[in-house]
């Protein structure tokens, strides 16, 4: 079946635009996650959705970052007021339930601020 | 697209040979272990996963172990072939349900 799917695949801003990055998750997964790839370097954890539990926002890197999700399908990022040191690739993941089960990751979107 | 990992340590094995990656994993008390396999513009890809109640898991050509007393996970590649190179994460689960990621390791594999 279809995977995780996340759009656009690049977006290029210019510094203090706001940006929405769009995932869509594999159908029947209940949990979502979103992450941070800086170049050279690992997953960042950022927001994690749960069916219809409160999110846990515990590692967006400020208040210029949201997300949204609606019901268990699609999920938004925004990052509002963007800056250079945003530039990333934004991962989204999902997964049949939370705790262990394994994370299925999207291609990602690539930001690049100038 | 642009390569992941530009600046990760990089393991260099001959096509066919044995490659062993290595992870340091941060909280003694995480009990899931996960391996992830990311190519050059695509997202992270599951392998492997271990549970803190085992030592060694098996997979096809591939074998996690994990050693809780010097908080250690090891994957390994038996026979590696081109098509394993890429950017290998480990990652654990460090609370109810986050996945905490290592910087990752690059494996390029020569033929």
């Amino acid at each position: 079946g279809a995977g995780v799917s996340q759009s656009p695949s690049n977006k290029v801003t210019e510094k203090g635009k706001d940006v929405e990055l769009r995932c869509d998750p594999i159908s029947g997964h209940t949990a979502l996650y979103w992450y941070r790839q800086r170049l050279g370097q690992g997953l960042e954890f950022l927001i994690y959705f749960q069916g219809n539990s409160a999110p846990d926002k515990s590692g967006l890197p400020s208040d210029r970052f949201s997300a949204e999700r609606t019901g268990e399908s699609v999920s938004t990022l925004t990052i509002q007021r963007t800056q250079q040191e945003d530039s990333a690739v934004y991962l989204c993941a999902s997964s049949s339930k939370t705790g262990a089960d394994t994370q299925y990751f999207g291609p990602g979107t690539r930001l690049t601020v100038l | 697209g642009e390569s992941v990992g530009l600046h990760l340590p990089t393991l260099s094995v001959q096509e066919g040979d044995n490659s062993i990656i290595n992870c340091a994993y941060s909280n003694s008390a995480s009990d899931y272990f996960i391996w992830y396999k990311q190519e050059s513009g695509k997202g992270p890809q599951f392998i492997i996963d271990i549970r803190s109640n085992m030592d060694k898991r098996q997979g096809q050509r591939v074998t996690v172990l994990l050693n809780k007393t010097v908080k250690h996970l090891s994957l390994q590649i038996a026979a590696t072939q081109p098509g394993d190179s890429a950017v290998y994460f480990c990652a654990e689960k460090n609370g109810y349900n986050k996945l905490i990621f290592g910087a990752g390791t690059r494996l390029a594999v020569h033929p």
